[in-house]
């Protein structure tokens, strides 16, 4: 079945560490978000990328960083500059003109950090 | 930049009854798609309507409909027969058609179902 996986699930950071959270999607699809999600503040758009090797800072860039070497495949890395970065993270892709049928969403990672 | 508001943090029902989701937004397009998002406990986001802002006939899915007001900026969500599976966290969504095509999303309502 073609899908986003979003992994690990749950994850804890030290504080002053990075961590990397994976995102993997089989659907052929050209774009692919990061949201940031906050309990009474929706999601929030951290990082997009419309094409392979090319991406653009959302609303709340800051602290975060991305690649995307592969089309299927959009890491992202949470820095130790993030300092607030508990929250639950979602990862979706979209295909071009079909974003107008709504993105594909990933299951979550729950960040804490301990 | 498009904002999308959702004014209602909570909002009950009887099962069985309607309940409609609140939904305003701010743009100056003339052409995009709105929609409404449901985040059951699992936090899986699932799609549950969409509608093209050129469309004026409201959007319907089973027991799902929507009120588009495009002068208003208003795309309300109706529940009919609700039902125990329908409690989740709500998200009103708006998409740009020109441009970097990202979904702008409201705060969320939870919808509890009373049995």
């Amino acid at each position: 079945d073609g899908g986003i996986t979003q992994s690990p699930k749950y994850l804890f950071r030290k504080e002053g560490q990075n961590v990397t959270l994976s995102c993997e999607q089989n659907l052929n699809h050209d774009a692919m978000y990061w949201y940031r999600q906050d309990p009474g503040q929706g999601l929030r758009l951290i990082y997009y990328s419309q094409i392979v090797n090319d991406f653009q800072k959302g609303d709340i860039a800051e602290g975060y960083s991305v690649s995307r070497e592969k089309k299927e495949s959009f890491p992202l890395t949470v820095t130790s500059a993030q300092k607030n970065p508990t929250a639950f993270y979602l990862c979706a892709s979209s295909s071009g003109p079909s974003a107008n049928y709504g993105y594909t969403f990933g299951s979550g990672t729950r960040l804490t950090v301990v | 930049a498009q904002t999308v508001t959702q004014s209602q943090p909570e909002m009950s029902v009887q099962e069985a009854e309607t309940v409609t989701l609140s939904c305003t937004y701010d743009t100056s397009e003339s052409d995009y798609y709105l929609f409404w998002y449901k985040q059951p406990p699992s936090r899986q986001m699932i799609l549950v309507i969409r509608q093209e802002a050129y469309k004026q006939q409201n959007a319907t899915e089973n027991r799902f409909s929507v009120n588009f007001q495009k002068a208003a900026k208003s795309f309300s969500l109706k529940i009919s027969d609700s039902q125990l599976g329908d409690a989740a966290m709500y998200f009103c969504a708006f998409l740009n058609v020109q441009g970097a095509q990202k979904l702008v999303f409201g705060q969320g309502t939870r919808l509890t179902i009373n049995p």
